[in-house]
């Protein structure tokens, strides 16, 4: 049983369009990342939410952590070729290290 | 320094090989990790070490072994493994365990033969 799960699986869009990708647990958690990940690399953090409502925006790309700090989302505005990759969101239950959820993996056609 | 780096990039090894993948970190991370991932699939945990102390081995077969001889440094050595170990291992560190982030190296795509 996964911890984490993640929405869609598989997401392919044009360049410019916007797009909404879901992660969602039963679980509280005391944090939540999200990764980018590309091909042949390790996973890059792009941003650590702690506060339940929080929102962080990252140029175009803005990150929600839900109230009762058991989801997030990731919204891209007018995504890029550049943002192709492999989003994975991470959560921690307080004092446990991180369990990743099983991905998403976006293609933006040029 | 911001960065974890890990050694070799690419590593093929025949099943009956001894070899080791080396990770450093100049950040003053006091807690380092060894993830395994496999193609399509998220990082799994392997190892966790804690002030350069094993704080947990997620029920790893013994023929992946880690050592961590100092608060810079992690190692793991690989000996008698199985075709199907071939996968991406992925090193990272953070200041804590639980921190807020890690930084994780490139990883070493490790194909047993």
């Amino acid at each position: 049983t996964q911890l984490l799960e993640q929405s869609p699986q598989f997401l392919s869009i044009q360049e410019g369009e916007n797009l909404t990708v879901y992660c969602n647990s039963s679980s509280v958690f005391s944090s939540l990342q999200w990764y980018r990940q590309e091909p042949g690399e390790g996973p890059v953090l792009l941003v650590t939410v702690v506060t339940g409502g929080e929102v962080k925006k990252l140029k175009r790309l803005t990150f929600q952590f839900g109230d009762a700090r058991k989801d997030s989302s990731l919204h891209i505005t007018a995504a890029q070729p550049g943002d192709t990759g492999l989003y994975l969101c991470a959560g921690a239950i307080y004092g446990q290290n991180f369990v990743f959820g099983p991905g998403t993996r976006l293609s933006v056609l040029p | 320094d911001t960065e974890v780096t890990q050694t070799p990039k690419h590593l093929v090894m025949g099943m009956t090989n001894k070899k080791s993948l080396k990770c450093e970190q100049h950040m003053g991370h006091r807690a380092m990790y060894w993830y395994k991932q496999k193609a399509k699939k998220p990082p799994e945990l392997m190892f966790v070490y804690s002030y350069e102390k094993l704080s947990i081995n997620e029920s790893v077969p013994s023929r992946f072994s880690p050592e961590c001889p100092n608060s810079s440094l992690l190692n793991l050595h690989l000996h008698a493994l199985q075709p199907e170990d071939s996968a991406l291992y992925l090193c990272a560190s953070s200041t804590t365990t639980g921190g807020y982030g890690y930084t994780f190296g490139s990883g070493t795509r490790l194909t047993v033969v």
